[in-house]
């Protein structure tokens, strides 16, 4: 059974840094690309960032977070991130790890974990 | 970047009802469409991708159609689970975009 659970959430003040945690389960964690999907509280999603299965290569950022967050995999511990610096108010959000259905980044997001909430203030 | 517009924005249904979500891009995305389906509280669900592909166990009822630039998800008989937010995305080309959703209220 694929089981993805997210952690690292929390509070975390304007311009500071806060690391996020995707542990992967039930499935070949490097066979397949991985994503970061936000949403903010009553709104809609948001694709964040993704990156490509293998060693990850092929990294894609949304504007919005391009050049303060960074997304990164650990193969050898099933293990998606995404480093959050300076984070800013429009930031907060449950953010959401999703699983591509294959190596590619061009690809449907076909398993998620529950989530986990950024808030960002001071 | 390829915009996502959805239409409508809520939908008041019934039971057993019928009923059609669209889902414009600003461009020719081919088949690369996909549709979610989220609860309140909840992750979002895959349900179809490749603009038609029903996604494994999610119930026959529901099927996608398009390619190019329109696209549709159609539910044919809508039951209680069903009632929800749906969105479309694009995954043709980065930065991959979502719809802003329907939503399928009881009327």
């Amino acid at each position: 059974e694929v089981q993805l659970l997210e952690s690292g959430g929390g509070l975390v003040q304007p311009g500071g840094s806060l690391r996020l945690s995707c542990a992967a389960s039930g499935f070949t964690f490097s066979s397949y690309a991985m994503t970061w999907v936000r949403q903010a509280p009553g709104r809609g999603l948001e694709w964040v960032s993704t990156i490509s299965g293998g060693s990850g290569g092929s990294t894609y950022y949304a504007d919005s977070v391009k050049g303060r967050f960074t997304i990164s995999r650990d193969n050898s511990k099933n293990t998606l991130y995404l480093q959050m610096n300076s984070p800013r108010a429009e930031d907060t959000a449950v953010y959401y790890c999703a699983k591509g259905d294959q190596v590619t980044a061009r690809s449907p997001f076909d398993y998620w974990g529950q989530g986990t909430l950024v808030t960002v203030s001071s | 970047d390829i915009q996502m517009t959805q239409s409508p924005s809520t939908l008041s249904a019934s039971v057993g009802d019928r009923v059609t979500i669209t889902c414009r891009a600003s461009q020719s995305i081919s088949g690369w469409l996909a549709w979610y389906q989220q609860k309140p509280g909840k992750a979002p669900d895959l349900l179809i991708y490749r603009a038609s592909t029903l996604q494994s166990g999610v119930p026959s009822r529901f099927s996608g159609s398009g390619s190019g630039t329109d696209f549709a998800l159609t539910i044919s008989s809508l039951q209680p689970d069903d009632f929800a937010t749906y969105y479309c995305q694009q995954y043709n080309s980065s930065p991959w975009t979502f719809g802003q959703g329907t939503k399928v209220e009881i009327k």
